[in-house]
């Protein structure tokens, strides 16, 4: 069974420092990896999404995260955050029948 | 273009009351979601449908039934709500379609029950 767990629920950062969120999976079949970020009060969007090819990918707002099949993660960065950035994040694996096991979520707070 | 909707978006029941959820997306999409949302504990499937008239349970299905009676909407019903079902529900679909497995979200409903 495919399972996620996101390493840290919450990770404070200055604004223009650099974040990196944390997660890793466990799947016993081929792996599709997504990131969904959360605004306050609205729906989950998608981020960007691992699906084959180039272990990297990046989103269009400068984050980017690395499929690493050896260490079973799939960790979120950015090199430097905007007070915009401030979400919840959530790391999903697919499962099957279009479904995805999310993980717990974190909550990225980007101070001034 | 609107994507999924939901409705209501706030609704405070009284414990043992019932209420439908309405989910409607115009992407013509087979498959539909329901989820719960509680601080902490991530997204939890309640039930999903891969097309019209038909429905499974998820994760966390008991207190809940579902409907999709038409390829666009799903329906969340509760029957007699309970303290324990205060939660934000969101609503999701996905394409169906081999090598799309992302899912687009409605922007919830928050759900009191005292």
């Amino acid at each position: 069974a495919q399972s996620v767990t996101q390493l840290d629920s919450q990770v404070p950062v200055f604004e223009e420092a650099p974040v990196e969120l944390r997660c890793n999976y466990s799947s016993s079949v081929s792996v599709y990896l997504f990131w969904y970020v959360q605004y306050p009060n609205q729906g989950l969007q998608l981020l960007l999404k691992y699906l084959s090819g180039s272990t990297l990918v990046e989103s269009i707002n400068g984050f980017e995260a690395e499929f690493n099949k050896s260490q079973t993660s799939f960790h979120l960065r950015k090199p430097s955050v905007h007070i915009s950035d401030t979400a919840e994040y959530f790391c999903a694996v697919y499962t099957n029948a279009g479904k995805s096991t999310f993980g717990d979520g974190t909550t990225l707070t980007v101070k001034p | 273009n609107a994507g999924v909707t939901q409705t209501p978006k706030f609704r405070v029941l009284k414990t043992g009351q019932s209420m439908t959820l309405l989910c409607a997306q115009d992407m013509n999409h087979e498959y539909m979601y329901w989820y719960r949302q509680d601080p902490g504990m991530g997204l939890r499937l309640i039930h999903y449908s891969v097309g019209e008239g038909t429905t499974a349970k998820g994760e966390v299905p008991d207190g809940y039934n579902v409907s999709r009676l038409k390829k666009q909407n799903f329906l969340l019903g509760l029957e007699s709500a309970a303290p324990s079902q205060t939660s934000v529900y969101f609503c999701a679909s996905n394409h169906g379609l081999a090598g799309s497995y992302e899912q687009y979200f409605g922007p919830g409903t928050r759900l009191t029950v005292t």
